[in-house]
């Protein structure tokens, strides 16, 4: 079975300033996958950032990077330069196995303070 | 955008009625997902496809059901809604988005209320 993890049910962060939104997993598989996701009030789930699980370079989207630790099976979510925009709850993610299904952390819900 | 539809966007309905949510794509994909996103526990997978009658549960799957007669459509059943289910549900299909790995993308939800 697979386990996602994020301690955080709110954080808040300054306009222009720079917020770590944490996650862990847990999974038996070797080849998986990692996502971030935000949900914004309109509802629609919107992909931020993906990690490949192989991949030792932590992957980076604009404002957006990520610190993945594999041996401690962590996988954070770096936001510099915060924006109103970015206020939305966020999930993290996690795909293993086959048939491509995503366990889903219990969200992080982020407010952004002008 | 993925082209992916659900219907309807909003419902309510009493305790043992049953209901039917419809999930359409119209990219031909062969993955396709329902989930529920409740406060407190993010979304849960209740069951998904992998290809025309070819369907799984996931985590949740008690009180639904799912069929899948053609590759666009994908619908999920309440046999008889309870107040349990009252829940956001999502729709999500899954498509190769790079060299070597599946993207999920969703559905815009179905709010369901049951009273």
């Amino acid at each position: 079975a697979q386990t996602v993890t994020q301690s955080q049910p709110e954080m808040s962060v300054q306009e222009a300033e720079t917020v770590t939104l944490s996650c862990t997993y847990d999974t038996s598989e070797s080849d998986y996958y990692l996502f971030w996701y935000k949900q914004p009030p309109s509802r629609q789930m919107i992909l931020v950032i993906r990690q490949e699980a192989y991949k030792q370079q932590n992957a980076t989207e604009n404002r957006f990077s990520v610190n993945f630790q594999k041996a401690a099976k962590s996988f954070s979510l770096k936001i510099s330069d915060s924006q109103l925009g970015d206020a939305a709850m966020y999930f993290c993610a996690l795909s293993g196995g086959s048939n491509y299904k995503l366990t889903f952390g219990k969200g992080t819900l982020l407010t952004v303070n002008p | 955008d993925a082209g992916i539809t659900q219907s309807p966007r909003h419902k309510v309905t009493e305790t043992g009625t049953p209901v039917t949510l419809r999930c359409h794509q119209t990219e031909n994909h062969r993955y396709m997902y329902w989930y529920r996103q409740d406060p407190g526990h993010g979304l849960r997978l209740i069951h998904y496809s992998y290809g025309v009658k070819d369907t799984d549960k996931g985590e949740v799957s008690d009180g639904y059901s799912v069929s899948r007669s053609k590759t666009e459509d994908f619908l999920l059943t309440l046999e008889s809604a309870t107040s349990s289910q009252t829940s956001v549900y999502f729709c999500a299909i899954s498509r190769l988005a790079g060299d070597s790995y599946n993207e999920q993308f969703f559905g815009p939800g179905t709010r369901l209320t049951v009273l």
